[in-house]
């Protein structure tokens, strides 16, 4: 079983829909989690911490749950410019590699 | 704004020949990381160095790769012999020590082994 599991996709989604990805880790242990965003032949860039509270930024809103050792990712009003690959990714602790689902892709149509 | 910096951003080699990427991280970043990235997949850890220590190369192929860090600065990776299936773009990252923190990447060595 991988560690960090997503639905690879693609999405494909009209301009203003609201898109969701989910992503599910393996490791009980795990203590800190974040959302990646790729963009096609780019760097991974952080696109936001997920906290056991829930978390927003803008049209973004990250879950995490624990019990279900289970992360979500929610986008609102879609852009254009939102298409890219979202990369789920889990740590155990402070200095602990980064583990890295394999990307969900998300295409946003006009 | 502070940048990792990959050097070469393209590498097209022979397989058994040997080849090599550059990784400047960060000022300060006491954390770098090696990742592999298949078209298609994640990124998965080659090597991480904490200064200029391994702190787990246990996904690193020994037999043909190898990474150092001499100064705790800057790092080098290198391939020898390389492979076909070793074609995939190869990330540098960096992050500050302590708390879980953000990891910020180079632009990447995008390698064809032919």
């Amino acid at each position: 079983r991988k560690e960090v599991e997503q639905d690879p996709g693609p999405f494909n989604v009209p301009e203003g829909a609201t898109v969701a990805f989910n992503c599910t880790y393996s490791n009980s242990a795990s203590q800190s989690f974040f959302w990646y965003r790729q963009d096609c032949r780019k760097e991974p860039k952080l696109l936001m911490s997920v906290y056991s509270s829930g978390n927003e930024d803008g049209r973004f809103t990250a879950q995490l749950n624990r019990a279900s050792q289970y992360i979500s990712l929610l986008i609102r009003d879609s852009k254009l410019s939102d298409s890219a690959t979202y990369l789920c990714v889990v740590t155990l602790s402070g200095n602990t590699p980064l583990v890295f689902g394999k990307g969900t892709r998300l295409s946003v149509i006009a | 704004e502070a940048e990792v910096a990959q050097s070469p951003r393209y590498k097209i080699t022979e397989k058994s020949q040997a080849v090599a990427f550059w990784c400047d991280p960060i000022s300060g970043h006491a954390t770098l990381y090696w990742y592999r990235q298949i078209l298609g997949q994640g990124p998965e850890l080659l090597v991480q160095f904490q200064d200029e220590s391994v702190v787990d190369d246990s996904q690193l192929p020994k037999d043909r790769f190898s990474a150092e860090r001499l100064k705790g600065v800057d790092s080098t990776l290198k391939i020898q012999p390389a492979e076909l299936g070793d074609s995939a773009m190869y990330l540098c990252a960096s992050s500050s020590q302590g708390s879980p923190s953000e990891a910020f990447f180079g632009q990447g060595t995008r390698l064809t082994v032919v």
